[in-house]
């Protein structure tokens, strides 16, 4: 199985701390995706970093990914109370076939 | 707005009484997938459709089977639910494989 795994598996920060997640995988990658979901809703996408890139940025969020130890971060700068979730990778193995696969989550806790 | 819609957002069910749940799109996406999510659990993907081909994963109980009837709609139909098959279904679409998911709220299944 291609299931990544995260790290932690919970967080708790202050807010206004910045939050890191960790994110490995075990075979070849198209793109490493992020998604966050909110407690009993669907998942949302943040960012979709491919395999090619090495860092990519979007607001207070910045994920880098390094293919030659099969890992990615997921870094939130500044956080907010709202960032309180569960957050995913995914990755799109490079056979072409549709699929995402999702690791395990970390649930981040912001405290107010 | 363009969104994926799924209803219920709850559904109840009696031990081995059938349940029927869907999913509809205005993103006019060509995939779309089901996912079963068990509590602080990775998404699990049940099945996907590119248009109307019909993508089984290996590990999906055929206690599971789909419909994909137009672009729009897809349907997941569990013939005789078990009390292991409480969860969050979700139902995501993307406009080709393996890029960014868009995900409905989810409808969470109580079997009784």
């Amino acid at each position: 199985s291609q299931q990544g795994e995260e790290d932690p598996q919970a967080l708790s920060i202050q807010e206004g701390e910045n939050a890191t997640m960790n994110c490995s995988y075990k075979t070849s990658i198209n793109n490493l995706q992020w998604y966050r979901q909110n407690s009993g809703r669907g998942l949302v996408h943040l960012i979709l970093i491919r395999s090619n890139e090495r860092e990519k940025h979007s607001g207070r969020l910045r994920v880098t990914l390094d293919t030659s130890k099969k890992s990615s971060s997921l870094l939130i700068t500044a956080s907010r109370a709202a960032d309180t979730a569960s957050y995913f990778c995914a990755t799109e193995g490079n056979f072409g076939n549709e699929k995402l696969t999702f690791g395990t989550g970390t649930r981040l806790t912001i405290i107010p | 707005d363009a969104m994926v819609i799924q209803n219920p957002r709850y559904q109840v069910t009696q031990f081995g009484k059938p349940v029927t749940l869907s999913c509809s799109q205005t993103l006019n996406h060509n995939v779309m997938y089901w996912y079963q999510q068990k509590s602080s659990q990775a998404p699990k993907l049940l099945f996907h459709y590119y248009d109307k081909d019909f993508n089984n994963e290996a590990d999906t109980p055929d206690n599971f089977q789909s419909r994909r009837p137009n672009t729009s709609f897809c349907f997941l139909d569990i013939r005789s639910p078990g009390l292991g098959d409480a969860a969050m279904y979700l139902c995501a679409t993307s406009t080709h494989g393996g890029e960014t998911q868009y995900f409905g709220p989810g409808t969470r299944l109580l079997v009784l």
